[in-house]
């Protein structure tokens, strides 16, 4: 059975640095074709794919939030990481994490999701 | 940049049929670009429905169809329903490992 679940605080300041945790089960993130990536949607407005990270260590991000955006993984944990710096009032969000199949490129499972609210 | 687009809105009737699109600002969308769509109601998780432009995920019914009319991505519900009402989104692959989510769009059944 594979799960996803996104974690980290609901709340940071302006200009802060927002880290989420993505903890995994039932699949390998070494397993070929396998991705975990993080998608996030405003209230009341679109998903945004934000990057993914591969089975074989590839980092992909959106060219919009490259500069401050940092993805990374612990395969021995079964956890993926999502590191946004420098947090303004438009990143307030749901934060989603969900398994990507490469070879699709589409989601097949998704986390819960985790809102994230930036305010002083 | 290139920006994928949906049309914000389309309503149906109750057991009519819709095609909802999805295309690009620059070029046109084709299978290569392994569209994918996903269902998504208010305060709820997105459900993937269509992958790789037209293969069904798990569940979800025959009536749910994709393909590529024209130049643009489409997703098509036949025999709408009730529970059809729902908010549509787009999955485009731009290559290089970068995806793009269109801007989604509300479907209303009537």
């Amino acid at each position: 059975q594979v799960t996803l679940r996104e974690s980290g605080p609901a709340l940071v300041k302006p200009t802060q640095t927002l880290t989420l945790t993505c903890t995994f089960s039932g699949f390998s993130l070494i397993t070929n074709t396998m991705s975990v990536s993080w998608v996030r949607q405003p209230p009341g407005k679109a998903l945004e794919w934000l990057g993914r990270v591969d089975w074989d260590d590839d980092i992909w991000y959106s060219k919009s939030l490259k500069t401050r955006l940092t993805i990374s993984k612990d395969t021995s944990k079964n956890q993926v990481f999502l590191r946004l710096t420098n947090m303004g009032p438009v990143d307030t969000a749901t934060y989603y994490c969900g398994r990507l199949r490469t070879t699709s490129n589409s989601f097949d499972y998704w986390g819960r999701g985790t809102l994230v609210t930036v305010s002083s | 940049q290139t920006v994928v687009t949906q049309e914000p809105s389309s309503s149906v009737s109750l057991g009519g049929t819709v095609t909802l699109t999805c295309g690009l600002t620059s070029g046109s969308v084709s299978t290569g670009y392994r569209p994918s769509w996903y269902q998504q109601t208010p305060g709820q998780v997105p459900r993937t429905l269509i992958y790789n432009t037209n293969t069904r995920s798990d569940g979800v019914p025959d009536r749910l169809s994709g393909s590529i009319l024209g130049n643009k991505a489409a997703l098509t519900i036949t025999g709408a329903q009730a529970d059809d009402e729902s908010d549509y989104f787009c999955l485009i692959y731009m290559g290089d490992g970068i995806s793009v989510f269109g801007g989604g769009t509300k479907l209303t059944v009537l």
